[in-house]
């Protein structure tokens, strides 16, 4: 069992949607990420949690927005996406005192008709 | 501009032989790096790294080697089992101030291994 945990694992929505993506982490860890994974393309670091404090936005436009209440948990709330914006989205999780391997949830697949 | 390439999408090996997967770099920031293993409809699970101020590091079947005049790294799986099939991606990380441990990823290798 993976000790970060993404919910939904698929997710079909239109552009007019509002959706959000949830990920817990169970390995008391301080710090969470997002992850974007598009075919053909390395995975995109989108926004980075370090004990709740946003410290990274990778220039991820505003129709992505994320959500961290405390270290355990980070959600990532969508309106009105881009077809383009279909892919494969991760959370992961570290220790955030430097160094440390990240951990990965198994990922929403995400599709915008 | 990608900092961290594999430039062999795809590899294939026969069982009981040794696989090696390459990664270069161009960031010279990077002091950590990390091989990450997935499987299809998984997230990567991380496999080995290396700090910058070794050379070698071994688990079991893998090892890592860096070599950081020529900023690059190989991942050895030895011997090669069909489990072992998967794609391979290859990260690194640093020069992000402390417990910064964001991971930039190159665009990974498939790993066939054939029984």
């Amino acid at each position: 069992e993976t000790g970060v945990t993404q919910t939904p694992r698929h997710l079909v929505m239109g552009m007019t949607n509002k959706k959000s993506l949830k990920c817990e982490q169970h390995l008391g860890h301080n710090a969470m990420y997002w992850y974007k994974q598009s075919a053909k393309k390395p995975l995109e670091l989108m926004f980075v949690y370090n004990f709740k404090e946003q410290t990274e936005n990778n220039s991820v436009p505003s129709r992505f927005s994320p959500e961290c209440p405390n270290s355990s948990h980070l959600f990532l709330h969508l309106h009105t996406l881009q077809p383009e914006d279909s892919a494969l989205y991760l959370c992961a999780s570290s220790r955030g005192q430097g160094n440390s391997p990240l951990h990965f949830g198994n990922g929403t697949r995400l599709t915008v008709t | 501009d990608q900092q961290v390439k594999q430039n062999s999408p795809s590899l294939s090996v026969q069982e009981g032989r040794i696989s090696i997967l390459n990664c270069d770099y161009t960031n010279s920031m990077f002091d950590y790096f990390l091989w990450y293993k997935k499987y299809p409809a998984e997230g990567p699970t991380f496999l080995i790294s290396i700090s910058s101020i070794k050379d070698k590091n071994e688990d079991g079947r893998f090892t890592v080697f860096l070599n950081k005049s020529a900023k690059h790294l190989s991942l050895h799986i030895v011997p090669s089992q069909p489990g072992d099939s998967a794609v391979y991606f290859c990260a690194a990380s640093g020069g992000g101030g402390f417990g910064n441990e964001k991971l930039t990823f190159g665009t990974g290798t498939r790993l066939t291994i054939i029984p």
